[in-house]
C-alpha cells in the first residue's frame, strides 16, 4: 500500500529538549514536505525537499531542522522545542513537484511543548 | 489577504442532499487545483485533482474551476455521513508551492 509513515503519533515533551519526528514514504517520490495545521492559520510548509540533499525552507522554518540523506526517509528536528511548536504536524510527498498532482500525507504527528 | 480563500463553514446538511464547498484565489497563475478530504485525527487525503479550467467528474463529486472568475468549486452530490469531514482546497503553480485555503468543515446528518 502506498502511503506515507509519521511517528510519533502524538507526542509531548518539555521545552528545550530535542526532538525528531520520522517520515517515510514507500512510493519512490523525490519530492517530500513537512507542514504544521494550527486553527485559523491552516497548513502552513515548514522544510521541502526536491530529492536526496536538496532541502529547502518553506514559510514557516524557524526552529526547524530537515535533513534528506536517503530518499525515503525526511525527519523533521526541532533541537530546542518551545511552546509555539505546539501543533499538528504532516508530512507529506508527492510525484510532482511542490504537490502538483496532489500530496499523499502522513496521518500526523500531534505535538505539545510544555 | 490570503491568496486562497475558502469558505469557512462549518457546513450542516442532511443526508441525500447536494453539497457545494468554494474557494477563491487571488493570484491568476495558479494553473493546478486539488480538493483533499481531512476526516478527524487523520491526515488530508487527495479527492480531485484538475488542471486549468474546467471540470472533471470522479462518482459523486464533481470539481469545477473558473478561472476567468478565479473561483473553484467541489459539489458533492447525494451526501452521505460518511462524508462528514473537512476539505481543503488547494492549488499551485508550475513551478510554486501548493497554497491551501484554511478548510470548511462539514456534516452530513443522517
Amino acid at each position: 500500500e502506498a502511503q506515507v509513515t509519521q511517528n510519533p503519533r502524538y507526542l509531548i515533551t518539555v521545552t528545550g529538549k530535542k526532538l525528531t519526528v520520522t517520515c517515510s514514504q514507500n512510493m519512490n517520490h523525490e519530492y517530500m514536505s513537512w507542514y504544521r495545521q494550527d486553527p485559523g492559520l491552516g497548513l502552513r510548509q515548514i522544510y521541502y525537499s526536491m530529492n536526496v540533499e536538496v532541502t529547502d525552507k518553506g514559510d514557516v522554518p524557524e526552529g526547524y531542522k530537515v535533513s534528506r540523506k536517503e530518499k525515503r526517509n525526511f525527519p523533521l528536528i526541532l533541537e530546542s522545542p518551545s511552546p509555539n511548536q505546539t501543533s499538528l504536524y504532516f508530512c507529506a510527498s508527492s510525484l510532482g513537484r511542490q504537490g502538483v498532482g496532489g500530496y499523499t500525507f502522513g496521518s500526523g504527528t500531534r505535538l505539545t511543548v510544555v | 489577504q490570503k491568496e486562497v480563500e475558502q469558505d469557512p463553514g462549518p457546513l450542516s446538511v442532511p443526508e441525500g442532499a447536494i453539497v457545494s464547498l468554494n474557494c477563491t484565489y487571488s493570484n491568476s497563475a495558479f494553473q493546478y487545483f486539488m480538493w483533499y478530504r481531512q476526516y478527524s485525527r487523520k491526515g488530508p487525503e487527495l479527492l480531485m485533482y484538475t488542471y486549468s479550467s474546467g471540470n472533471k467528474e470522479d462518482g459523486r463529486f464533481t470539481a469545477q474551476v473558473d478561472k476567468s472568475s478565479k473561483y473553484i468549486s467541489l459539489f458533492i452530490r447525494d451526501s452521505q455521513p460518511s462524508d462528514s469531514a473537512t476539505y481543503l482546497c488547494a492549488m499551485s503553480r508550475t513551478q510554486g508551492k501548493s497554497t491551501f485555503g484554511d478548510g470548511t468543515t462539514l456534516t452530513v446528518k443522517p
